[in-house]
Order: C-alpha cells, then sequence, then structure tokens
C-alpha cells in the first residue's frame, strides 16, 4: 500500500516569509499533485508533476523522481495563503487507472 | 465555463437510511471521481467512472456504490448509513482518463449522519 507523508503537519509563518511543504512517497508514481483547500472544503489543484520543476506565481512545486520527494515553496508568504496543501501521488497501475492517494494535508496559516 | 457542480451541499440523516449525491461534470469532462474526506483519514479515493463505466473501486465497503449517466452526470449512493458515514464528499472530473489531466474539483456534499 502507497504511504504518502507529509511535512509538517502544521505551519505558522509570518507574512512575507518563504514557506515549504515536503510530500515523501512509497512506490513509484505516474505523476503527482499538488492541491489547495480552503476552510469550506473547496479544492483547487496546483500543479501536477511527474518530473522537474514547476512555476505560478508565487508558488514553485519539485518533484525528485529517484528519491520519491517532492516539495511546494510559496514565496512571499501572505494570508490569503492560509489554506490546507494536499499532496496526491497517482501511482503506477495498469489499464491507465488513475487513483490518487493523498497525504494528510499541512495546515499552513499566514499571520499579518 | 461552469465549474463542477455537487447537489445537494449539505445533508443531514439518520443512522440506517440511505442518501444519493449528485455530480455534474464541466462540460466536457467524462471522468468523474469521487472521494470521502473526515478528520481521521482525510481524503480517501472511492471510485470512478469514464463513459458510464466504473473503472477503478476504493476500499470501501458494498454500501457504497455510484453510477455515471449518459451525459457524464454521476451520482453516488450510501445505504443503510452509519454514523462514520459523516464527512465531506467530493467529486472530481476531467477530460479523459490519463493521469497527467488536471482533476476540477467541486465544492463537496457535507453529510452528517445522527
Amino acid at each position: 500500500k502507497n504511504e504518502v507523508e507529509q511535512s509538517p503537519q502544521n505551519l505558522t509563518a509570518q507574512e512575507g516569509e518563504f514557506i515549504t511543504i515536503n510530500c515523501s512517497y512509497s512506490v513509484g508514481i505516474s505523476a503527482l499533485h499538488w492541491l489547495q483547500q480552503h476552510p469550506g472544503g473547496g479544492i483547487v489543484s496546483l500543479f501536477m508533476l511527474s518530473s522537474g520543476k514547476k512555476k505560478h506565481g508565487r508558488l514553485i512545486a519539485t518533484i525528485n523522481i529517484q528519491e520519491k520527494h517532492s516539495s511546494l515553496h510559496i514565496t512571499a508568504s501572505h494570508p490569503r495563503d492560509s489554506a490546507v496543501y494536499i499532496c496526491a501521488v497517482i501511482p503506477y497501475s495498469g489499464a491507465g487507472s488513475y487513483q490518487l492517494t493523498f497525504g494528510k494535508g499541512t495546515k499552513l496559516s499566514v499571520i499579518p | 465555463k461552469a465549474g463542477v457542480t455537487q447537489t445537494p451541499r449539505y445533508l443531514i440523516k439518520t443512522r440506517g437510511q440511505q442518501v444519493t449525491l449528485s455530480c455534474s461534470p464541466i462540460s466536457g469532462h467524462r471522468s468523474v471521481s469521487w472521494y470521502q474526506q473526515t478528520p481521521g483519514q482525510g481524503l480517501q479515493f472511492l471510485f470512478e467512472y469514464f463513459s458510464e463505466t466504473q473503472r477503478n473501486k476504493g476500499n470501501f465497503p458494498g454500501r457504497f456504490s455510484g453510477r455515471q449517466f449518459s451525459n457524464s452526470r454521476s451520482e453516488m449512493n450510501v445505504s443503510t448509513l452509519e454514523l462514520g458515514d459523516s464527512a465531506l464528499y467530493l467529486c472530481a472530473t476531467k477530460v479523459g482518463t490519463t493521469s497527467t489531466d488536471t482533476q476540477y474539483f467541486g465544492p463537496g456534499t457535507r453529510l452528517t449522519v445522527l
């Protein structure tokens, strides 16, 4: 059974700080997603990674397939970044099935 | 383009009852996946449908079932509700079945079982 571990579980930062959230997984994957969930439940897909690095605004996501590790970075954090960030992986499987396996999430609070 | 819609948004049921939740995908999206989110277990995959066929199923009891219609709308049903079924139920849709397709999540249905 694939296991997805995220760290830290909770993170409090001052506005403007650089933030890093880590995700480690235990089996081969075809892709990894970073998701953002705001209070109230809505989930937004931030990145899908299968290799390398992606950047969108102040968000940067990297993945190291050999080390089975991904990081999500937020530069110049802002209170509106406060949310739960969830790492999800798609383990290799046959017939193109698509089954996300999720980490427990990292709750980020950015204080003004 | 309208987003993923889920109905109802909130639901209160009692133990032993059954419930049906609905998910309408973004136009052109043919894949619908369902997820359960609880404080203890986090997000867990329930099932995935594509072209009215269940492609994959998570590790949930048979009380949890689903279906997809020809217009790609999907429903999930939970029979004989238990207290532990209280959760946020999310659906997510995408165009096809490729793992690199982006999934778009609905707002969820919050089910409370009393």
